[in-house]
């Protein structure tokens, strides 16, 4: 089993870009999410599929989109990239909410 | 915004010393709180997660308890070894479920 994929594993954009983030699980997991980590912010939720055929905003939602395409896999969309969008992504599922998250190796982003 | 504090930030030991770190967390509306093991250039991994009051989870040299009353989990080290080297992040969730909210994490650093 590949756990969680994420590609790619890394990127750089000019402002205004745009791009996909993508993330798939094979653990046949129901619950999806997004992340990124800043230094001294710790991991924040952007989005979030409890199951297939559902999203959520997290706590920071503003500027990215969601698609839960089926239930393996879960894109984060950046419609037009800004310079507070430089981060480390980090997509994970789980069974359910109520279970651990397991984690893909992360997206590196750089916006100039 | 729930608010998941840790202490300390940061720690440094020796080789064979015990540790513990804190997770604090509002104590109404609980859910579950969970603690990650984050190695530097790696992705989080789960190495617990509690639901009750009480709890007492225990993997090999690392264990944890949880207080979901005063709203507080503690993780010991015993015997701490260099490959324990990590920061050790909790996060918690409500009854909404889904959503966790992260701590900045504890970065432990374990020298011969």
């Amino acid at each position: 089993n590949a756990g969680v994929t994420q590609t790619p594993k890394f990127q750089v954009l000019k402002t205004g870009q745009s791009m996909t983030l993508q993330c798939a699980q094979d653990m046949n997991h129901n619950s999806m999410y997004w992340y990124r980590q800043d230094p001294g912010m710790g991991l924040r939720l952007i989005y979030y599929s409890a199951s297939e055929g559902t999203t959520d905003k997290g706590e920071v939602p503003n500027g990215y989109n969601v698609s839960r395409l089926n239930k393996r896999e879960f894109s984060l969309r950046l419609e037009s990239a800004a310079p507070s969008q430089t981060s480390v992504y980090f997509c994970a599922s789980s069974r359910t909410d109520a279970y651990e998250q397991y984690f893909g190796p992360g997206t590196r982003l750089t916006v100039t | 915004i729930l608010n998941v504090e840790q202490s300390p930030q940061s720690l440094h030991v020796q080789e064979g010393d015990s540790t513990n770190f804190t997770c604090s967390f509002p104590s109404s509306n609980f859910y579950a709180l969970h603690w990650y093991r984050w190695e530097t250039a790696k992705s989080p991994e789960a190495l617990f997660v509690m639901t009750l009051n009480g709890d007492e989870k225990k993997k090999g040299r690392i264990s944890a308890t949880l207080n979901t009353k005063e709203g507080y989990s503690y993780l010991y080290i015993k015997g701490s070894q260099p490959e324990d080297s990590a920061t050790y992040l909790c996060a918690f969730n409500t009854g909404t479920a889904s959503k966790l909210t992260f701590g900045t994490g504890t970065r432990l650093q374990v020298t011969l």
